[in-house]
């Protein structure tokens, strides 16, 4: 059965100081993995698609890398607006599935 | 400004009602899908439909029924043999022409049970 795991389920930063969340998966025949920003009583944003090991994608103060096993969404020096929730999800077949999310908090 | 639109924001259910979500979308997508959201969960597939007049049942369709007569349109039902039906319904759409394609999401609809 494919499985998404994402960790931490919550992360509380300060402003400025970088850090990254996880997304670890077991799937038969990936062919992509996606990340995605939800606000709260918001519909999710997509942010990036990753299609093989070694990619890796950018937008402003996010990377998403991907290896065999797992993706990781890096944070640089993030800001109070970066406070979202996470969600990371995988395609097997036609299919996604969704990991549990990282609720990511800012503190100015 | 193409997206997808969800409507109502909020709607209340009474025992043994049936309820209609509606879900549009002008991005001229083939593919059409309906995710179930709860706290501390992830995102559940209800339903699913890649071309006009078929669909097919995803991880957790009993108690839901919908319909696709029109390719910009992805009604869901939820009928009054869900027993458990708040939470957050979320519909989604994609280009339905590649093997890997990116689902973007409306804006949700919450619903709660009087």
């Amino acid at each position: 059965e494919d499985q998404v795991t994402q960790s931490p389920e919550a992360l509380r930063l300060q402003e400025g100081e970088s850090s990254s969340l996880n997304c670890s998966y077991t799937v038969s025949g990936l062919r992509g993995l996606f990340w995605y920003r939800q606000d709260p009583g918001k519909g999710p944003e997509f942010l990036f698609t990753l299609y093989s090991a070694g990619e890796e994608k950018e937008k402003e103060r996010l990377k998403a890398t991907l290896t065999k096993k797992e993706s990781f969404l890096h944070i640089t020096a993030p800001k109070p607006e970066d406070s979202a929730t996470y969600l990371c999800a995988v395609q097997a077949s036609e299919k996604l599935v969704f990991g549990k999310g990282t609720k990511l908090t800012v503190n100015p | 400004d193409g997206g997808i639109t969800q409507s109502p924001k909020y709607l209340f259910r009474k025992e043994g009602q049936n309820v209609t979500l509606s879900c549009e979308q002008n991005l001229n997508h083939d593919a059409m899908y309906w995710y179930r959201q709860d706290p501390g969960q992830g995102l559940r597939l209800i339903y699913y439909s890649q071309i006009v007049n078929d669909f097919q049942k995803g991880d957790i369709a009993e108690g839901y029924s919908v319909s696709r007569e029109k390719k910009e349109s992805f009604p869901l039902t939820v009928t009054s043999a869900q027993k458990n039906p708040t939470a957050f319904y979320l519909c989604a759409s994609s280009t339905g022409r590649g093997v890997l394609e990116t689902q973007y999401f409306g804006p949700g609809t919450r619903l709660l049970v009087l």
